[in-house]
C-alpha cells in the first residue's frame, strides 16, 4: 500500500468548466475526508465519508461541489462552473475509525487553478 | 466552534538556532486532540504529533519536542540545532471529541513558515 493517492496533481481549467478529482484511500481506511488549502491558509475541512455514506458537509461545500465514495473506496469531488476563488489544493486525507491521530494519512493534493 | 490560531506567518533561523514555534487554540469540549503536521514544497501533510486532552506531558523526539500547557490553551513546537531539511510550513490543528460524526475532523491554524538557513 503507497498510502493516499489523488490524481490528477495540477488541473488548469478555465471558468465555467466542471473538473473532477479523485481520491484513492488506504484500502482498509473507512473514513475519507476531503480539505481545501488556499494559498497562505491552512486546509480546511469540506466534507467527510464514513465507507459510503457522506456524514457531514461544511458550510463551504456549496451547490457547486459534489463528492461521492460509491462502495466504500475511492472518492470524487466535482466542482461545476468553476470560478476564480476556487483555485486552491484540494486535499485527501483518510483513517481507520474516526481516531485523528497515527493512522491519519493525507494525499500529496490535487491543486487547481481556474483562469 | 474550534480556532487555532498561530501568530507566526513566518520564521527565518539559521542552521543551528533553536526555533519554536508557537500554537494557541479555542474550544468548548473537555476531550480534544492536539496535533502538528509538516508541509514540505511537495505539499504532503506530514503528521509530527498527536496529543489528547488529559495528557500534559511535554514529549520529546529528537530534535523535536512539544510542550502542552492547557491552562495557556498553548501547544508550542520547538527544533532543537535547526537544520535546513526543516525548512517547511508548519501548521498546528485541533480535533474535538472522542466518537461521534465530528470525531476525525480536523481544524487547522493558518501555518507558519519556517526558513533554516545554512
Amino acid at each position: 500500500d503507497t498510502g493516499v493517492s489523488q490524481d490528477p496533481r495540477h488541473k488548469i481549467t478555465k471558468r465555467g468548466q466542471n473538473v473532477t478529482f479523485r481520491c484513492d484511500p488506504i484500502s482498509e481506511h473507512n473514513r475519507l475526508y476531503w480539505y481545501r488549502q488556499t494559498l497562505g491558509q491552512g486546509p480546511e475541512f469540506l466534507t467527510y465519508f464514513q465507507n459510503e455514506a457522506q456524514l457531514e458537509k461544511s458550510r463551504l461545500l456549496s451547490d457547486r461541489f459534489s463528492a461521492e465514495r460509491p462502495k466504500g473506496s475511492f472518492s470524487t469531488l466535482e466542482i461545476q462552473r468553476t470560478e476564480q476563488g476556487d483555485s486552491a489544493m484540494y486535499l485527501c486525507a483518510s483513517s481507520l475509525g474516526g481516531d485523528p491521530g497515527y493512522g491519519y494519512t493525507f494525499g500529496s493534493g490535487t491543486r487547481l487553478t481556474v483562469v | 466552534a474550534q480556532k487555532v490560531t498561530q501568530a507566526q506567518t513566518e520564521i527565518s533561523v539559521v542552521e543551528k538556532e533553536d526555533v519554536t514555534l508557537d500554537c494557541v487554540y479555542e474550544t468548548r469540549d473537555t476531550t480534544y486532540y492536539l496535533f502538528w503536521y509538516k508541509q514540505p514544497p511537495s505539499g504532503e501533510l506530514v503528521f509530527l504529533i498527536r496529543r489528547n486532552s488529559f495528557d500534559e506531558q511535554n514529549e520529546i523526539s529528537g530534535r523535536y519536542s512539544w510542550n502542552f500547557q492547557k491552562s495557556t490553551s498553548s501547544f508550542n513546537f520547538t527544533i532543537t540545532a535547526s537544520q535546513v531539511v526543516d525548512s517547511a510550513v508548519y501548521f498546528c490543528a485541533l480535533s474535538i471529541g472522542a466518537g461521534g460524526t465530528s470525531y476525525g475532523k480536523l481544524t487547522f491554524g493558518q501555518g507558519t513558515i519556517l526558513t533554516v538557513h545554512p
